[in-house]
């Protein structure tokens, strides 16, 4: 198993440009998650879905969209990118509510700045 | 409000050595606690889940415990190794809610020969 894989590692946007952040697990896990992390501050949730079709709001959505078409894919839209986007994102999945004591599993991440 | 504190903010220690992170929470309702290893430029990668009722949960070199009356979890690391060299958070799960995991920052861990 290939586990949670994200495209690209690494990109850099201009101010006001869009990109999708990619996403996929083969795990077969109903839920899968977006966060963000900045430098010297704990991970924040954007959107997560708890399987396909059904996608909701995080702690910080402002900006971006989520689709999820399969349960293997979650991709991460920005449509207008702004330099407070800049951060690394990661993906995760589980197979089911982290709060009843399911493993999450983390992609490798992308790095994103915007200029 | 849900907060997860971890300390030290950063931590040097020679190979060999033990050491101990810390982690102070305020999370509720209270479901699990974990501690992930994150490398530099990689995705965190879970060392242990421990609900309210587990006291101590041991991964290797790795032993992690829990006081869920005092809200208190640490991560003792034996016999050290250059490779630990990793930030390690600590993460709350509470029940319910659309957030339901909280992360600390984190203590970024130096093992230097």
């Amino acid at each position: 198993n290939a586990g949670v894989t994200q495209t690209p590692k690494f990109r850099i946007l201009k101010i006001g440009q869009s990109m999708t952040l990619q996403c996929a697990q083969d795990m077969n896990h109903n839920y899968m998650y977006w966060y963000r992390q900045d430098p010297g501050m704990g991970l924040k949730l954007i959107y997560y879905s708890v399987g396909a079709g059904i996608t909701d709001k995080g702690e910080v959505p402002n900006g971006y969209n989520v689709s999820r078409s399969t349960t293997e894919d979650f991709p991460l839209r920005l449509e207008l990118a702004a330099p407070s986007q800049t951060s690394v994102y990661f993906c995760a999945s589980s197979y089911s509510k982290v709060s009843s004591y399911n493993e999450q599993f983390f992609g490798p991440g992308t790095r994103l700045t915007v200029l | 409000k849900n907060q997860v504190e971890q300390s030290p903010q950063s931590l040097i220690i020679l190979e060999g050595k033990n050491c101990t992170l810390q982690c102070n929470y305020t999370v509720s309702p209270f479901s699990n606690l974990r501690w992930y290893k994150q490398d530099t430029g990689r995705g965190p990668v879970s060392l242990t889940i421990m609900t309210f009722s587990e006291n101590t949960k041991s991964n290797g070199r790795y032993t992690a415990t829990l006081d869920a009356d005092t809200k208190q979890s640490s991560l003792h690391i034996t016999a050290s190794q250059l490779s630990d060299s990793a930030s390690y958070i600590c993460v709350v799960s509470r029940w319910g809610g659309n957030t339901p995991l909280v992360f600390g920052k984190g203590t970024r861990l130096s093992v230097i020969a």
